[in-house]
C-alpha cells in the first residue's frame, strides 16, 4: 500500500495566520491527491481534490499544491471556523486507498 | 440535498456480526460508487472499502482479512456493510462517503455524519 506521511502532527496557529502542511507519499501519485478537513462529531468535509482542484462552496484561503510526492495544504488567514483535523488522501492506488495520519490545528 | 445517514451501530460482542446501513437521498444514487471509511477512537481516518455504482467492483482494505463485505441496494438507495467476526480494533466511527465518480477512482465528496460501532464484552 502507499504511505501517506503529513507534517505536522498538530499545529497551534492564530486567527490570521498563514498555515502550512505537508504530505508525502512512499511513490509517486501523480496529482492523485485529495485533503479533507474534519471537526470533532461532524462529517469529513473534501477541501481539495486532485491535488489543487478547489471543491465547489470551498473559501479561496484554502489552496493546494504539488505533484509526484509532495504535496502541500495552505491556509492563507487562518479564521475560526478552520480549526480542525487536515487529512490527506491518495486515490492513484484505487484498489488501496489511503489517509494521512492527520494534522489537527488548534488555537494558539 | 444531499443527504447520507449510517443506521445499524452500537455494543457488539467480540466475534458477533452487526450490518450498517446508509440511507441515500438528494441525488441518483445508483449512479455513484460509494465508500465506507472509520475512525477507531482517537485516531485518523481509514479506508475500508469502496463498491461500484453497479456492484461489479467491490475493493477491502487488507487488514480487513475478508470480515467485512461491502453491498448496495440500488431499489432501496442504500448502502450496506456487513461486518463479521467483529473484534475490539473495529471499534469506530464508520462513516460512509460519496465517490464523485460511478467506479470508486475519484475524490469522496460528501459524507454522512458516522454511526458508532463498539466491539465489547
Amino acid at each position: 500500500d502507499i504511505q501517506m506521511t503529513q507534517s505536522p502532527s498538530s499545529l497551534s496557529a492564530s486567527v490570521g495566520d498563514r498555515v502550512t502542511i505537508t504530505c508525502r507519499a512512499s511513490q509517486s501519485i501523480s496529482n492523485y491527491l485529495n485533503w479533507y478537513q474534519h471537526k470533532p462529531g461532524k462529517a469529513p468535509k473534501l477541501l481539495i481534490y486532485k491535488a489543487s482542484n478547489l471543491q465547489s462552496g470551498v473559501p479561496s484561503r484554502f489552496a493546494g499544491s504539488g505533484s509526484g510526492t509532495d504535496f502541500t495544504l495552505t491556509i492563507s488567514s487562518l479564521q475560526p471556523e478552520d480549526f480542525a483535523t487536515y487529512y490527506c488522501q491518495q486515490n492513484y492506488n484505487t484498489l488501496a486507498l489511503t489517509f494521512g495520519g492527520g494534522t489537527k490545528v488548534d488555537i494558539k | 440535498q444531499v443527504q447520507l445517514v449510517e443506521s445499524g451501530g452500537g455494543v457488539v460482542q467480540p466475534g458477533r456480526s452487526l450490518r450498517l446501513s446508509c440511507a441515500a437521498s438528494g441525488f441518483t444514487f445508483s449512479t455513484y460508487a460509494m465508500h465506507w471509511v472509520r475512525q477507531a477512537p482517537g485516531k485518523g481516518l481509514e479506508w475500508v472499502a469502496v463498491i461500484s455504482y453497479d456492484a461489479t467492483y467491490k475493493y477491502y482494505a487488507g487488514s480487513l482479512k475478508g470480515r467485512f463485505t461491502i453491498s448496495r441496494d440500488n431499489s432501496k438507495n442504500t448502502l450496506y456493510l456487513q461486518m463479521n467476526s467483529l473484534r475490539a480494533e473495529d471499534t469506530a466511527i464508520y462513516y460512509c462517503a460519496k465517490d464523485s465518480g460511478s467506479l470508486g477512482t475519484q475524490e469522496m465528496h460528501f459524507w454522512g455524519q458516522g454511526i458508532l460501532v463498539t466491539v465489547s464484552s
